[in-house]
C-alpha cells in the first residue's frame, strides 16, 4: 500500500494551463481506470474533481481534465483561476485498499 | 440535503480506545459504500477503510488492520469506526466519505467535516 507519487507543488499564472502528474504502479493506476481526484481547500474536506480516470462530476468546471497513460494519470486545470489555488490529491483503486498520492500544491501567481 | 456528520473524536491516551460515528442523511444509505479516510497534521489524505453497502466486503489499510473495525448499521443510516490500541500516529482529522455507488473505486463524492482524534499521553 505505498502512496502514488505526486509533485510537492506546482504553480501557474492565472489563465494559463497546469498538469499534475499521479505515478504508481501496474497494481493500482495502471491496472485500473478508477482513478481520482480531489481538491482540497485550507481547512476544508475534499472535493472529488475527477472520477474514473476523465470523468466530471456535476458542477465541475470543464477546465478540469483527467487522463492516463501507462502507470502515470494526469489532472489538467487549463484557464488558472485564483480560486484553484488548493491541494490536489489523487487517488487508486486497488485489489485489497484505495492509495491516495502524496498531495500537490497549487500556487496561482 | 446531502450530509455526513462525524462524531466522536477526542483526546486519548496511547493504548487507549475511541468510537467514532458518521450520521447520513439525504440520501439513500444502504445504497453506497462508505469509507474512513484521515489526515495527520499538516499532512496529505490516507484512506484508513472502506465497507461495501451491505456489509459484505470490508477493506482496512496495513497501518490500521488488526487495530481498527469498520462497521455501519443501515437502519440507522450510521458508519463506524471502532479503534482500539491507539498510537501517536494515528492522530488525524478523521473524515466520512461517500462512495459514488455501492461498492469502492468509484470516487468519493461526498466526505463530512471531520472528526479530530488526538493520541497523546
Amino acid at each position: 500500500q505505498s502512496a502514488l507519487t505526486q509533485p510537492a507543488s506546482v504553480s501557474g499564472s492565472p489563465g494559463q494551463s497546469i498538469t499534475i502528474s499521479c505515478t504508481g504502479t501496474s497494481s493500482d493506476v495502471g491496472g485500473y481506470n478508477y482513478v481520482s481526484w480531489y481538491q482540497q481547500h485550507p481547512g476544508k474536506a475534499p472535493k472529488l474533481m475527477i472520477y474514473e480516470v476523465s470523468n466530471r462530476p456535476s458542477g465541475v468546471p470543464d477546465r478540469f481534465s483527467g487522463s492516463k497513460s501507462g502507470n502515470t494519470a494526469s489532472l489538467t486545470i487549463s484557464g488558472l483561476q485564483a480560486e484553484d489555488e488548493a491541494d490536489y490529491y489523487c487517488s487508486s483503486y486497488t485489489s485489497s485498499s484505495t492509495v491516495f498520492g502524496g498531495g500537490t500544491k497549487l500556487t496561482v501567481l | 440535503e446531502v450530509q455526513l456528520v462525524e462524531s466522536g473524536g477526542g483526546l486519548v491516551k496511547p493504548g487507549g480506545s475511541l468510537r467514532l460515528s458518521c450520521a447520513a442523511s439525504g440520501f439513500t444509505f444502504s445504497s453506497y459504500s462508505m469509507n474512513w479516510v484521515r489526515q495527520a497534521p499538516g499532512k496529505g489524505l490516507e484512506w484508513v477503510s472502506s465497507i461495501s453497502s451491505s456489509s459484505s466486503y470490508i477493506y482496512y489499510a496495513d497501518s490500521v488492520k488488526g487495530r481498527f473495525t469498520i462497521s455501519r448499521d443501515n437502519a440507522k443510516n450510521s458508519l463506524y469506526l471502532q479503534m482500539n490500541s491507539l498510537r501517536a500516529e494515528d492522530t488525524a482529522v478523521y473524515y466520512c466519505a461517500r462512495e459514488r455507488y455501492s461498492s469502492r473505486r468509484y470516487g468519493m463524492d461526498v466526505w463530512g467535516q471531520g472528526t479530530t482524534v488526538t493520541v497523546s499521553s
